[in-house]
C-alpha cells in the first residue's frame, strides 16, 4: 500500500523568509498525482500546489513551489517569502492515476508557524 | 458557487446513538468522497461515489456505517451506534470527472467534527 511521510511535525519560519517542508511517499506505480494541502486553524483544506508524477518540470504557484526527486520518491514544498497567513497545518498527499484508486493517501501532517 | 458544504458543523452525541452527516458538493461535480481525520493525524479516506455510485469503500468503513448518494448530488453519511472512536472530523471533499482527467482535484468541505460521549 501507499504510504505518505512527513517527517517534520512542526515547523517555524520566521515572516518573509523561506522555509521547505519535506514529503517522502512510497509506491510501485510510475504515474500518479501528488498534491500538498494547506488547512489552516479551523478552516477547511485548500490546495497548494499538485505535480503529476509524469512531468519531469516542477510545479510552482507564486511564491510555493516544490522539488519533485521522483527517483528519490521525494515532494517538498518550498515557501519563499513566508507570510503570516501562511501558518497552518499542511499535509501532503498521494493519489493513483486514473484508473487506479482514486483516494487522497495523506502523511500526518506539518504545523508551520510564521513568527512575525 | 459557494464551494463544499457539510452540515451540521458541530455534532455531540452520546455513545450508542444514531448520527447522521450530509455533505453538499460544488454544484456538477460527478465524484464525492468522505475522509476521516483524528486529531494529530492526516485525513483517512472512508469511501466515494461517482454520480449515484459508491465505487471504493476503505476497510474502515465498519458495518456500522453506511454513505449514500441516492440522486447523485449530495450524500450523507450515517454511522449507528456511535462508539467513543468514532470521535473525529468527518470532511467530505468533492470533484469532476471528464476528459483531461490528469485536471481532477478534491475540492473540500469544512467537516463535521463529531464528539462521542
Amino acid at each position: 500500500a501507499q504510504t505518505v511521510t512527513q517527517s517534520q511535525p512542526e515547523m517555524s519560519v520566521q515572516e518573509a523568509e523561506t522555509v521547505t517542508l519535506s514529503c517522502t511517499y512510497d509506491t510501485s506505480e510510475s504515474d500518479y498525482y501528488l498534491f500538498w494541502y494547506k488547512q489552516p486553524p479551523s478552516r477547511q483544506m485548500i490546495l497548494v500546489i499538485r505535480q503529476e508524477a509524469y512531468k519531469q518540470q516542477n510545479a510552482t504557484e507564486n511564491r510555493f513551489s516544490v522539488n519533485f526527486q521522483k527517483a528519490a520518491k521525494s515532494f517538498s514544498l518550498k515557501i519563499s517569502d513566508s507570510q503570516l497567513g501562511d501558518a497552518a497545518m499542511y499535509f501532503c498527499a498521494y493519489r493513483e492515476t486514473q484508473g487506479g484508486s482514486e483516494k487522497l493517501v495523506f502523511g500526518k501532517g506539518t504545523k508551520l508557524t510564521v513568527n512575525p | 458557487d459557494t464551494g463544499v458544504s457539510q452540515n451540521p458543523r458541530h455534532k455531540i452525541t452520546k455513545r450508542g446513538q444514531n448520527v447522521t452527516f450530509r455533505c453538499d458538493p460544488i454544484s456538477e461535480h460527478n465524484r464525492l468522497y468522505w475522509y476521516r481525520q483524528t486529531l494529530g493525524q492526516g485525513p483517512e479516506f472512508l469511501t466515494y461515489f461517482q454520480n449515484e455510485a459508491q465505487l471504493e469503500k476503505s476497510r474502515l468503513l465498519s458495518d456500522r456505517f453506511s454513505a449514500e448518494r441516492p440522486k447523485g448530488s449530495f450524500s450523507t453519511l450515517e454511522i449507528q451506534r456511535t462508539e467513543q472512536g468514532d470521535s473525529a472530523m468527518y470532511l467530505c471533499a468533492s470533484s469532476f470527472l471528464g476528459q483531461g482527467a490528469s485536471q481532477e482535484t478534491q475540492y473540500f468541505g469544512p467537516g463535521t467534527r463529531l464528539l462521542v460521549l
